[in-house]
């Protein structure tokens, strides 16, 4: 049974740093990109980043260029996203997704960015 | 502002068919594929359908969706209570090296 499972989110304060982990399982997750989309209260989904199976590409949405990082470690299954520079706008549940069609998706974990 | 733009409301009686467009640009749905998320209230998405026209295993075949130039639409048949959700259209967009997902539908049944 494919499972992922976020953490790491929370309440941080405007300029601050987070870093979300996604544990992956049920799969071969050193095949699959992998993907963060958020989600703002009430609103619509939103692409964060990718990244290819093997760590060697990466792609991040222009709201989100230079501050934050998506790596992963294949020997542990798990995803990562270091938030930097946070910002009001950051705040939203973080989903993690797997594969190029994003066709499983975890729970989601709520960052809030207030002072 | 999305990308891809999507109607924000759909609604429809049990049994009928609805159907959900998408529209989006030469970059995006003109040049990639086309999938679609299912949101239930308070869950997580879930693929319903992918590379404009294919189902994963498990999703009714009410559902099915289809592409013709920069547009794509999702159509289910035989409404449901439970399909009550909101959808949304995604694609890969090659100018903005990223994806691009629709604002939302949110579906109704009346």
């Amino acid at each position: 049974e494919v499972q992922l499972v976020e953490s790491g989110g929370g309440l941080v304060q405007p300029g601050g740093s987070l870093r979300l982990s996604c544990a992956a399982s049920g799969f071969t997750f050193s095949s699959s990109a992998m993907n963060w989309v958020r989600q703002a209260p009430g609103k619509g989904l939103d692409w964060v980043s990718t990244i290819s199976p093997g760590g060697g590409s990466s792609y991040y949405a222009d709201s989100v260029k230079g501050r934050f990082t998506i790596s992963r470690d294949n020997s542990k299954n798990t995803l990562y996203l270091q938030m930097n520079s946070l910002r009001a706008e950051d705040t939203a549940v973080y989903y993690c997704a797997k594969d190029r069609h994003c066709d499983f998706w975890g729970q989601g974990t709520l960052v809030t960015v207030s002072s | 502002q999305s990308v891809l733009t999507q109607p924000p409301s759909a609604s429809g009686t049990p049994g009928q068919r609805v159907t959900i467009s998408c529209s989006g640009s030469s970059s995006n749905i003109g040049s990639n594929t086309v999938n679609w998320f299912q949101q239930l209230p308070g869950t997580a998405p879930k693929l319903l359908i992918y590379t404009n026209n294919q189902r994963p295993s498990g999703v009714p075949d009410r559902f099915s969706g289809s592409k013709s130039g920069t547009s794509a639409s999702l159509a289910i048949s035989g409404l449901q209570s439970e399909d009550e959700a909101d959808y949304y259209c995604a694609a890969w967009d090659d100018s903005l090296n990223g994806w691009v997902f629709g604002g939302g539908t949110k579906l109704t049944v009346l």
